[in-house]
């Protein structure tokens, strides 16, 4: 599958500042996106999801945007926390017609600093 | 708790020898998929089922092998011939082939000796 990349490796923010971690995804016919959270050791954690018929979708502390223009994605995190740090990945997946599969990038490592 | 379960956590392999990973999962999902992460990369698909007895290779399925005899198992052998097998191995299920919420294990990390 076509791959997705993220336009950085690590980022390093102060706790209570807000994050912003972005993707770059290749793929034109991918229609859903999702973020995963994974700790040292563990597997990902589902964040947040987004289909390409929106370009903003809100949680608890998070938003997803998605240009589908300059195929980007983007994940922001408010007033991050020392839990927050971790790796964070950007999934997209397209529907084939037989079934779903998602290709994930390469993964953004968040440390949060005190 | 409905979950899906890896074991065992960590497993050490030495030269030649096939290795088994465990996946489990009781949260009654059709499809079932491995994935292997490297250090600073991504997740690559190995091996996908949909439905029981029935599986798809994936990006990288040369040297690794699965079934899918039971819903709620999905067991992968890593074999001899899998030249660079220590990484981390992750099984993720969801609830059918449509579907793009994958619930993820705990991993495995092997290692060869």
């Amino acid at each position: 599958g076509e791959s997705v990349g993220l336009h950085l490796p690590t980022l390093s923010v102060q706790e209570g500042d807000n994050s912003i971690i972005n993707c770059a995804y290749s793929n034109s016919a991918s229609d859903y996106f999702i973020w995963y959270k994974q700790e040292s050791g563990k597997g990902p954690q589902f964040i947040i999801d987004i289909r390409s018929n929106m370009d903003k979708r809100q949680g608890q502390r998070v938003t997803v945007l998605l240009n589908k223009t300059v195929k980007h994605l983007s994940l922001q995190i408010a007033a991050t926390q020392p839990g927050d740090s971790a790796v964070y990945f950007c999934a997209e997946t397209p529907f084939d017609g037989s079934a779903r599969q998602l290709t994930f990038g390469s993964g953004t490592q968040l440390t949060v600093l005190p | 708790d409905g979950g899906i379960t890896q074991s065992p956590k960590y497993l050490f392999r030495k030269e030649g020898q096939n290795v088994t990973l465990s996946c489990e999962q009781n949260l009654n999902h059709d499809a079932m998929y491995w994935y292997r992460q490297d250090p600073g990369q991504g997740l690559r698909l190995i091996y996908y089922s949909q439905i029981v007895n029935d599986f798809q290779k994936g990006d990288i399925a040369e040297g690794y092998s699965v079934s899918r005899e039971k819903k709620e198992s999905f067991p992968l052998t890593v074999t001899s011939a899998q030249k660079n097998p220590t990484a981390f191995y992750l099984c993720a299920s969801s609830i059918d082939r449509d579907s793009a919420g994958y619930t993820f294990g705990s991993g495995t990390r092997l290692t060869v000796v």
